[in-house]
């Protein structure tokens, strides 16, 4: 059973162009959260999405970012106009269903967005 | 909004010592995670639970919910302990987690 599989891994994008970050959740979890980790920084919770449906955005940036995860495919986190601090690591983890009382989450190996 | 305080922040220690890594937090939770970051790489999960003690290997996590404080321990630490442990909790089944800064740990040979 594959994990939390992200890609690309490492990104390299110049300012004002945009950054597509994705997260494939582990069989059977339908449940993505998405979080990034500035540089010297802790991290921090963004957006959480079911399958065509957002949950919780209260962690997104009100502009330049926005998440999906459509019926089929990835989750897709999309930084439109990137600027230099945009640059961070950024992890997807993935739930089987948080409705219960626990909530665990399997993290990917996440990506490394360098804005130039 | 939850406060996670972990601490301490940074930890070096000679290889066979006992280490303990304490996290505390602000409001009730339903769950506590351990994570283990190495730098430049993912994030592993470590430990999850919401009540008393869990043991994997040499790793021990203890909660204390009335005192809203957490414990890890590392039994006969070793240099390949060396790595960023993370506490994070979650209020709710669906909650995102929040997260505290992290304990840069560090064992000599």
């Amino acid at each position: 059973n594959a994990g939390v599989m992200q890609n690309p891994r490492h990104l390299v994008r110049r300012r004002g162009q945009e950054a597509r970050l994705r997260c494939s959740p582990m069989k059977g979890h339908s449940h993505v959260y998405w979080y990034r980790q500035l540089p010297e920084e802790g991290l921090k919770f963004m957006v959480y999405l079911q399958k065509e449906n957002i949950i919780d955005e209260s962690g997104m940036p009100k502009e330049r970012f926005s998440a999906e995860f459509p019926k089929e495919g990835p989750s897709i986190l999309r930084i439109q106009q990137v600027v230099r601090g945009d640059s961070a690591a950024y992890f997807c983890a993935s739930s089987p269903d948080p409705g219960v009382a626990y909530n665990e989450q399997f993290f990917g190996p996440g990506t490394r967005l360098t804005v130039l | 909004k939850n406060e996670v305080e972990q601490s301490p922040q940074n930890l070096t220690a000679q290889e066979e010592e006992f280490i303990t890594i304490n996290c505390s937090y602000s409001v009730g939770i339903s769950a506590l995670h351990w994570l283990q970051q190495h730098p430049g790489g993912g994030i592993v999960s470590l430990f999850m639970l919401s009540s008393g003690k869990k043991k994997h290997g040499r790793l021990i996590a203890t909660i204390n919910i009335q005192e809203k404080h957490s414990s890890l321990h590392i039994t006969a630490s070793h240099p390949r302990d060396s790595a960023v442990y993370i506490c994070a909790v979650t209020g709710g089944g669906a909650d995102g987690l929040t997260f505290g800064k992290g304990t840069h740990l560090i064992i000599q040979p």
